[in-house]
């Protein structure tokens, strides 16, 4: 069945760094545009990063950008998330998504998710 | 940036019972929204996109409407398994973004 699972999560201080994998399995991941998107604890969701199945096309939030850095390994059915400089706020549950496919056609909504890994940043 | 807004923050109601749920756009967004669905621990899960297109798998008793800047999400009647927490989500413009969400507790 279709599947992404995180894993790369765990405690950091703060400007430390921390890289996040997504394996997928279950589908083309190649066709596949993806994104990662976090959640606070206790908080509402917010989008992170996106990346075109070709890796050709990358957005950032404004919250992250210049700091984090998305990639993927389509040969290897993987999606990375490549986190520095990495600040308190940054605490949240990372999930990896997939962007959804209409009629071949992408429409930037996420199905499915991954379970989320949670990246905590304290000292 | 667009911003949603979603009311109310909580909805207590009981099984059985019309939940409806409301998000609203800071500007115009054509039909470009989506409903997700998340229980506790759990990831969300893609409910409606396109403010009125039943995801895959997705019972009937859900239904999204609306255009523009305001939509709304109605469960038609409240299975024990709906108690969770709603979030919108807009694809208009870059950045994507979520709405505050709304919890539909049991009362």
């Amino acid at each position: 069945q279709v599947q992404l699972v995180e894993s790369g999560g765990g405690l950091v201080k703060p400007g430390g760094s921390l890289r996040l994998s997504c394996a997928a399995s279950g589908f083309i991941f190649s066709d596949y545009y993806m994104s990662w998107i976090r959640q606070a604890p206790g908080k509402g969701l917010e989008w992170v990063s996106y990346i075109t199945s070709s890796g050709d096309s990358i957005y950032y939030a404004d919250s992250v950008k210049g700091r984090f850095t998305i990639s993927r390994d389509n040969a290897k059915n993987s999606l990375f998330l490549q986190m520095n400089s990495l600040r308190a706020e940054d605490t949240a549950v990372y999930y990896c998504a997939a962007v959804i496919r209409v009629h071949e056609r992408n429409k930037n909504y996420f199905d499915p998710w991954g379970q989320g890994t949670l990246v905590t940043v304290s000292s | 940036e667009i911003v949603l807004t979603q009311s109310p923050a909580t909805l207590s109601l009981s099984p059985g019972e019309r939940a409806t749920l409301s998000c609203r756009a800071s500007q115009s967004i054509s039909d470009y929204l989506a409903w997700y669905q998340q229980k506790p621990g759990q990831a969300p899960r893609l409910l409606i996109y396109d403010a009125s297109t039943r995801a895959t798998g997705i019972p009937a008793r859900f239904s999204g409407s609306g255009s523009g800047t305001d939509f709304t999400l109605t469960i038609s009647s409240l299975e024990p398994e709906d108690f969770a927490v709603y979030y919108c989500q807009q694809r208009s413009k870059w950045p994507l973004t979520f709405g505050g969400g709304t919890k539909v507790e049991i009362k």
